[in-house]
């Protein structure tokens, strides 16, 4: 299995700040990594796909990119609703995708 | 409107059976792969088991096979999952989630059910 790790596991930041979460592939995955956001008891959303794709009605503060093991989420502006967690997931090997352990953002 | 509504959790017994279910309206379904995903409390998310829109390949994490079952009724716009020999560790609430095609034989995920809960203890 491609394991996958993320860095900060949590991190404290005020609304307006920019947020940069790191993930990282155990081995290369190309670009075929996904983001998700998940509030307390709710489920997971879908953000990204493709390491750098929004899917439809994910605001454009919200940022991917990279390829191959390493890649980045940013937040340009964080906002009230934007404190969460953040995972990141392999779908290269398909089906058996991967998460990470997630980073959660919350209010400083 | 998508919607993945799952439905068939509950409290039961170690070694004991549920089955899950997950009805799915808004698209074709049986264009579509399904993955149930779950999510012991305040932990992470795992993989459980994956379905391909014909039903005829099915998939299985090492720590489920041969105790849990993915189905499809493609009639009924409906995904199973029919767990057996429930074990504590099983407790987690399960998702069902909607893949789209990537390409290359992979899928990526779009749409995710409220998730049902699922609680094995004596």
């Amino acid at each position: 299995d491609i394991q996958m790790t993320q860095s900060p596991s949590s991190l404290s930041a005020s609304v307006g700040d920019r947020v940069t979460i790191t993930c990282r592939a155990s081995q290369g995955i190309s670009n075929n990594l996904a983001w998700f956001q998940q509030k307390p008891g709710k489920a997971p959303k879908s953000l990204i796909y493709a390491a750098s794709i929004l899917h439809t009605g994910v605001p454009s503060k919200f940022s991917g990119s990279g390829s191959g093991t390493d890649f980045t989420l940013t937040i340009s502006s964080l906002q009230p609703e934007d404190f969460a967690t953040y995972y990141c997931q392999q779908y290269n090997i398909y089906p058996r995708v991967t998460f990470g352990p997630g980073t959660k953002v919350d209010i400083k | 409107e998508v919607q993945l509504l799952e439905s068939g959790g509950g409290l039961v017994q170690p070694g004991g059976s549920l089955r899950l279910s997950c009805a799915a309206s808004g698209f074709i379904f049986n264009n579509y792969a399904m993955t149930w995903v779950r999510q012991a409390p305040g932990k992470g998310l795992e993989w459980v088991s994956a379905i391909s829109g014909s039903g005829g390949s099915t998939f299985y994490a090492d720590s489920v096979k041969g105790r849990f079952t993915i189905s499809r009724d493609n009639s009924k716009n409906t995904l199973f999952l029919q767990m057996n020999s429930l074990r504590a560790e099983d407790t987690a609430v399960y998702y069902c989630v909607k893949g789209v095609p990537a390409g290359g034989g992979r899928d990526y995920f779009d749409y995710w059910g409220q998730g049902t809960l699922v609680t094995v203890s004596s």
